[in-house]
């Protein structure tokens, strides 16, 4: 089975500074999709980013990147230039490639990140 | 228009009751899930429908009854409720067709309080 882990349950950054959440993986499957959402107070569930594993480049959507270690089955989370909006929840997670799976979502525990002024 | 609806958005009922909570997708998509997430805001999948057939079905507790009436629709009933089933739920949508990358739709949750 599938697992994920964030082994940072807290983080905190400096308000335009830089920060990155970590992210693990384990699975046997070669094809399969990885995914960095945002929890605010809200509870809204929000897309970051995604990764798909067959490609080498690292995923980037403007002050967010990713770093994807296929190897290491590490797939990081970079946030530059740090707001105060990005202080929220923020969960890893993995979906399957594979069709028979039903594209459920396998969650890490998430890392809240707080951003001080 | 919200593109996922949940309904009702906060519930709060005594040990024993049955409820449901309902919700709709406008988006077009064939797939629709329930995600559960806990007091330590761990997220977890419970069941999922494709074109209203049951696709995943995980470990959880047979007073959990989903029911896909159409594509649009997935509502969950929870019968005889207990301390333990406080959570907040998720509803979400995706398109599978087509390629597997198609991303998931959220609706905002529905928290569920059972005292």
């Amino acid at each position: 089975a599938q697992t994920v882990t964030q082994s940072q349950p807290e983080m905190s950054v400096q308000e335009a500074e830089t920060v990155t959440l970590s992210c693990t993986y384990d699975t046997s499957e070669s094809d399969y999709y990885l995914f960095w959402y945002k929890q605010p107070p809200s509870r809204q569930m929000i897309l970051v980013i995604r990764q798909e594993a067959y490609k080498q480049q690292n995923a980037t959507e403007n002050r967010f990147s990713v770093n994807f270690q296929k190897a290491a089955k590490s797939f990081s989370l970079k946030i530059s230039d740090s707001q105060l909006g990005d202080a929220a929840m923020y969960f890893c997670a993995y979906r399957s490639g594979f069709y028979n799976q039903g594209g459920k979502l396998i969650f890490g525990q998430g890392t809240e990140l707080s951003v001080k002024p | 228009d919200t593109a996922v609806s949940q309904t009702p958005k906060y519930l709060v009922t005594q040990m024993g009751n049955d409820k449901s909570i309902k919700c709709e997708q406008n988006l077009g998509h064939d797939t629709m899930y329930w995600y559960k997430q806990d007091s330590k805001k761990f997220l977890k999948i419970m069941f999922s429908y494709n074109n209203k057939e049951l696709i995943i079905n995980e470990t959880v507790p047979n007073r959990f009854s989903p029911k896909s009436p159409d594509k649009a629709h997935l509502n969950l009933h929870i019968n005889s409720l207990e301390l333990g089933d406080s959570a907040v739920y998720f509803c979400a949508s995706r398109k599978s067709t087509g390629g597997a990358n198609y991303g998931y739709t959220f609706g905002s949750g529905t928290r569920l309080t059972v005292v």
